[in-house]
């Protein structure tokens, strides 16, 4: 049972380039949600999927797509990768509403 | 505006002795808060979750308290060890969103021998 994996775990970018962060849960959760981490700030939600087939926007959507594959898989893209979007990303997923989030490792990137 | 604000930003302690986080927030209508400890290069993972019904909750020598009329919570955590240096993040209930989080920007916690 590995919880949230995340790939890459590393990976740097030159702007104007795109990519995809993959992010599977072997927990058979409904919900799933991207953040992004900034040094001296909160996390902030980019989107979320509250079951297979739905996306909504979350805090700070802006250059970031979604796609809920299926009820593992939730991958974010940045199209046209910007210096603004250096941070780190963390995947999470949750069983129901209120439910306990649960993080995967993140993915640290870097867009020069 | 809702927000989590989290207090001190950084805190220094050695090893065995006992210290205390703050937590102060705006969120209303309030849900539920939890605290969450990440370790370096980690993602955060749940320590304890509370209702507004909940005064206290802890999860072995981590005790987390509740006070929903000022807004404010705490995490105790006792007999430091070198395992607990590590960020501690409250988190709430955003009210606007389903199983939408506000997190703070936690308390780097560094416990020296």
């Amino acid at each position: 049972n590995a919880g949230v994996t995340q790939t890459p775990k590393f990976q740097v970018l030159k702007t104007g380039q795109s990519m995809t962060l993959q992010c599977a849960q072997d927990m058979n959760h409904n919900s799933m949600y991207w953040y992004r981490q900034d040094p001296g700030m909160g996390l902030r939600l980019i989107y979320y999927s509250a079951s297979e087939g739905t996306t909504d926007k979350g805090e700070v959507p802006n250059g970031y797509n979604v796609s809920r594959l299926n009820k593992r898989e939730f991958s974010l893209r940045l199209e046209s990768a910007a210096p603004s979007q250096t941070s780190v990303y963390f995947c999470a997923s949750s069983a129901r509403d209120l439910n306990e989030q649960f993080f995967g490792p993140g993915t640290r990137l870097t867009v020069l | 505006k809702n927000q989590v604000e989290q207090s001190p930003q950084s805190l220094i302690i050695l090893e065995g002795k006992n210290c205390t986080l703050q937590c102060n927030y705006t969120v209303s209508p309030f849900s539920n808060l939890r605290w969450y400890k990440q370790d370096t290069g980690r993602g955060p993972v749940s320590l304890t979750i509370m209702t507004f019904s909940e005064n206290t909750k802890s999860n072995g020598r981590y005790t987390a308290t509740l006070d929903a009329d000022t807004k404010q919570s705490s995490l105790h955590i006792t007999a430091s060890q070198l395992s607990d240096s590590a960020s501690y993040i409250c988190v709430v209930s955003d009210p606007g969103g389903y199983n939408k989080l506000i997190f703070g920007a936690g308390t780097r916690l560094a416990v020296h021998p």
